[in-house]
């Protein structure tokens, strides 16, 4: 079955301290792997994408098929980086329906 | 150029009301979809539209039907309002597997 897990509903953070949200994912064949993000009340929006190997904002996430993860990492957590994270995938190159995680909400105390 | 557009941006209904939320792109994409945002529940697949005169579901399909009325609208129906559709719902569209989403209609039956 097709599914993506994010074990983390809320993660807290300081400030400054590194940030880990953790996505997991079961798939048969070779997917791609997102990050979406949504500030509040805005839409959601592409974060990053594990083929495209960018750094957006500080963050990375890389791509693990042997532990079938893709965790997303920023390294010094700012402020503005306050919302809530999707993760999520979708069969290689093909444009058919994306599948969700349930989402984390990144929280950064001050 | 717009991008992904829903209307309207709040809407609050009655039991047994019905509605229609608009979606309109201009980004010339195939694919279509209208997801649910619960809390705790991240994005749920509704319907989606692989192309023009194509529609399927998704995973919770039911209260909802849905017209692809050409490539760039894509509208989703409430015929008999219920409370457990207080939501917010996102339309989005797809190219190469990126997905664009709009601004979301908060809705609220009461």
């Amino acid at each position: 079955a097709q599914r993506v897990t994010q074990p983390e509903k809320l993660l807290s953070v300081f400030k400054g301290a590194p940030v880990e949200l953790k996505c997991n994912y079961s798939y048969s064949g070779s997917p791609e792997l997102f990050w979406y993000v949504q500030y509040s009340r805005q839409r959601l929006q592409l974060l990053l994408r594990h083929i495209s190997r960018e750094s957006i904002k500080g963050f990375t996430a890389d791509l693990n098929k042997g532990e079938t993860s893709f965790h997303l990492k920023k390294p010094f957590a700012q402020e503005e980086d306050s919302a809530m994270y999707y993760c999520a995938l979708s069969g290689l190159g093909r444009d058919d329906k994306i599948i969700f995680g349930k989402g984390t909400r990144l929280h950064i105390l001050p | 150029n717009a991008g992904v557009t829903q209307t309207p941006k709040f809407q609050v209904l009655k039991t047994g009301q019905s509605m229609t939320l608009q979606c309109a792109q201009d980004m010339n994409h195939n694919s279509m979809y209208w997801y649910r945002q619960d809390p705790g529940m991240g994005l749920r697949l509704i319907y989606y539209s692989a192309s023009e005169g194509t529609t399927d579901k998704g995973e919770v399909p039911n209260g909802y039907n849905v017209s692809r009325l050409n490539k760039r609208e894509f509208s989703l129906r409430l015929e008999s309002a219920a409370p457990s559709q207080t939501s917010v719902y996102f339309c989005a569209s797809i190219m190469n597997s990126e997905q664009y989403f709009g601004p979301g209609t908060r809705l609220t039956v009461t």
